[in-house]
């Protein structure tokens, strides 16, 4: 198994520009999560999905869209990148308790 | 919500034991993890405990839970210096989706 993979693993983005995320897991875990990940801040959950067609806000979702057609991806979207979304990404899949993270985005928006 | 709170940063001497503190405050949690991030890496999940259990071992690392004063430890014995990294502790709340908590991360410096 692959385990959780994420693309790209950086990126440089201007205000204003759009891009996504991707992450896939080969799994067949139902729950998958973005997280941001900031200096002294710990990991922040910004979207969630408990199975394919189902996602739901984190604490931080604004400026962030999800979707989940399927079990193995789940994409996270900047519409619009703002300077204040400079962080690392991760994105996590998990099966009972055990949940594993993807190597993570590392984003600059400039 | 839920507050996790760890120290910033722990240096070690080769050899020695390490411990690192998490403490939180919603006692409705299920799982409690810890896990290590090396430079410019993901999380590695390193071990996790069950609120109903009040330690675990697994090789050189033990983890001690004290629910009533809702304090959860991971100590590492015979520390080595790629033990250096950060680590997470991360709770799970009971009910609904699976939503993890983290804390703020341990800096574990292994001096040789």
């Amino acid at each position: 198994n692959a385990g959780v993979t994420q693309t790209p693993k950086f990126q440089v983005l201007k205000t204003g520009q759009s891009m996504t995320l991707q992450c896939a897991q080969d799994m067949n875990h139902e729950y998958m999560s973005w997280y941001r990940q900031d200096p002294g801040m710990g990991l922040r959950l910004i979207h969630y999905s408990v199975g394919a067609g189902i996602t739901d806000q984190g604490e931080v979702p604004n400026g962030y869209n999800v979707s989940r057609s399927t079990t193995e991806d789940f994409p996270l979207r900047l519409l619009s990148a703002a300077p204040s979304q400079t962080s690392v990404y991760f994105c996590a899949s998990s099966l009972g308790g055990e949940q594993y993270f993807g190597p993570g985005t590392r984003l600059t928006v400039t | 919500g839920e507050d996790v709170e760890q120290s910033l940063f722990l240096s070690v001497r080769e050899g020695d034991s390490s411990v690192i503190n998490c403490t939180y405050t919603d006692s409705s949690s299920t799982y409690l993890y810890w896990y290590k991030q090396e430079p410019g890496a993901g999380l590695q999940l390193l071990t996790y405990i069950f609120s109903n259990m009040d330690m675990k071992q697994d090789q050189r690392l033990t983890v001690l839970l004290n629910k009533k004063d809702k304090h959860l430890s991971l100590r590492i014995a015979d520390t080595q210096t790629g033990d250096s990294a950060i680590y997470f502790c991360a709770l799970k709340r009971s009910g609904g989706y699976q939503k993890v908590t983290f804390g703020t991360g341990t800096k574990l410096q292994v001096i040789p």
